[in-house]
């Protein structure tokens, strides 16, 4: 089966610029995550859909990030204005099973350098 | 909340074994992840713990003790490709989400 597909691999903004990242789960699967990885550290989650419905979004800096998942596929993550702090890797990940409980299985991430 | 610890570092020699620990503190526990990343890379799923013991799955094995918050990774026959950060996650069945440690840095030196 295909994997998680996500874009673009690299980018780099200013900050305060716009940005904005595309993911696309593996076939099937209802859940969906957003994680960032910062240099040094695990993944953190930002936010969780099930199908197109938010579950969890308590990490997420909602006066900067925004997230959707409108037909319950693909997911598209937005920053604006970024910082500085921004610059991560930022992995989406999905599931079969609700919550997760079967493992993830990660894209290959989209790694955002602010400057 | 939840508290993942993990030693940020290790160094063992190939063809070694090498014991990567994770000790946690949760409520709502309901199983224990481990995933390997390798630099620039996604992480990938390598073993999932629910019941305490161990799991063997070829040079990998994955240790449970529910009772103290305590798993470990164990790798065999070290190769130089397993050089890696190994990740610890926690799948918590209240949030219904698993959360991460920082990871352990694996080198594997000749």
């Amino acid at each position: 089966e295909a994997g998680v597909a996500q874009s673009p691999r690299y980018k780099i903004i200013e900050k305060r610029q716009s940005v904005a990242f595309w993911c696309n789960p593996i076939s099937g699967h209802a859940t969906l995550y957003w994680y960032q990885q910062i240099l040094g550290q695990g993944p953190k989650l930002l936010i969780q859909f099930q199908n197109n419905g938010v579950v969890d979004d308590s990490q997420l800096p909602k006066d900067r990030f925004s997230a959707e998942r409108l037909k319950g596929v693909d997911s598209t993550l937005k920053i604006q204005p970024a910082k500085l702090e921004d610059s991560a890797v930022y992995l989406c990940a999905s599931s079969a099973r609700t919550g997760g409980a079967d493992g993830y299985t990660f894209g290959s991430g989209t790694r955002l350098t602010v400057v | 909340g939840q508290n993942i610890d993990q030693p940020t570092e290790m160094t063992a020699t190939e063809g070694a074994i090498v014991q990567i620990n994770c000790t946690y503190q949760t409520s709502g526990f309901n199983g224990l992840f481990w995933y390997q990343q390798h630099a620039g890379e996604a992480p990938t799923f390598l073993s999932y713990n629910v019941l305490d013991g161990l799991e063997e799955k070829g040079r990998f094995s994955s240790f449970l003790s529910r009772s103290k918050g305590y798993s470990y990774l164990l790798l065999k026959e070290l190769q130089m490709k397993d050089s890696a950060s190994y990740l610890c996650a926690v799948y918590n069945t209240n949030a219904g989400k698993s959360t991460f440690g920082d990871g352990t840095t694996l080198t594997v030196k000749p």
